[in-house]
């Protein structure tokens, strides 16, 4: 079953718009929710977590996420975008039980056109 | 303070051979996790270890692949008797032992299978 879904593999914004990246998952207990971005050749940076703190979710760069347990959702979100934008970006879960084990959306490819 | 170190950035290996990758988590980390992204996915959970102990290995294909995280030295991640379908960018991530989930993955090594 799949656990965390990113709807659109590739998003394209233009320079200072806003940055909607979309985020679901599945489950009966709301898990730990994670956004990372990955650029070219390199590893993986954490952008922000939801650990059942607070549901407004403040991150590096200026992008932030919102938990909406009703929609199960964790919307990435920036006001306005920049050049250095552009990357892959992943959201994932840590589920109840899953003993710290990492489940990764496919990925959204965030391209920024000047 | 160095972060996640791992070595190789690039390998490459005929079909058959061995090969060994290997991970040196942050200082003060005691917590590693091997990822798998295949070429278009996202990382696919692999292996879970603290020192000298395999904690979760749920994500390990059943025959080739061994993990270890011995008391002294990185972690090492080995393919035995590699084919082209173990291509793919593994990622090391470490963690302390407190359970804030704070992950920080390295930049990762590229297996390319020829």
């Amino acid at each position: 079953a799949q656990s965390v879904t990113q709807l659109g593999s590739h998003v394209s914004v233009s320079e200072g718009a806003l940055v909607l990246l979309r985020c679901n998952y599945s489950s009966s207990v709301p898990p730990y929710l994670f956004w990372y971005v990955q650029y070219p050749n390199q590893g993986l940076q954490l952008l922000l977590k939801y650990t059942s703190a607070a549901t407004l979710v403040k991150g590096i760069n200026g992008f932030e996420a919102e938990f909406k347990k009703s929609e199960t959702s964790f919307h990435l979100t920036k006001p306005s975008a920049h050049m250095r934008d552009a990357a892959e970006y992943f959201c994932a879960v840590i589920l109840s039980g899953s003993a710290r084990q990492l489940t990764f959306g496919s990925g959204t490819q965030l391209t920024v056109l000047p | 303070n160095a972060g996640v170190m791992q070595n190789p950035r690039h390998l490459v290996r005929r079909r058959g051979q061995e090969a060994r990758l290997r991970c040196s988590p942050m200082k003060g980390h005691s917590h590693v996790y091997w990822y798998r992204q295949l070429p278009e996915e996202g990382l696919k959970f692999m292996v879970y270890l603290q020192k000298e102990n395999i904690i979760d290995e749920s994500g390990m294909p059943k025959e080739r692949f061994s993990a270890e995280f011995p008391k002294e030295g990185p972690s090492i991640l080995r393919i035995q008797q590699v084919v082209r379908g173990d291509s793919a960018a593994y990622f090391c991530a470490s963690s302390p032992p407190s359970s804030n989930y704070g992950y920080t993955f390295g930049s990762g090594t590229r297996l390319t299978v020829v």
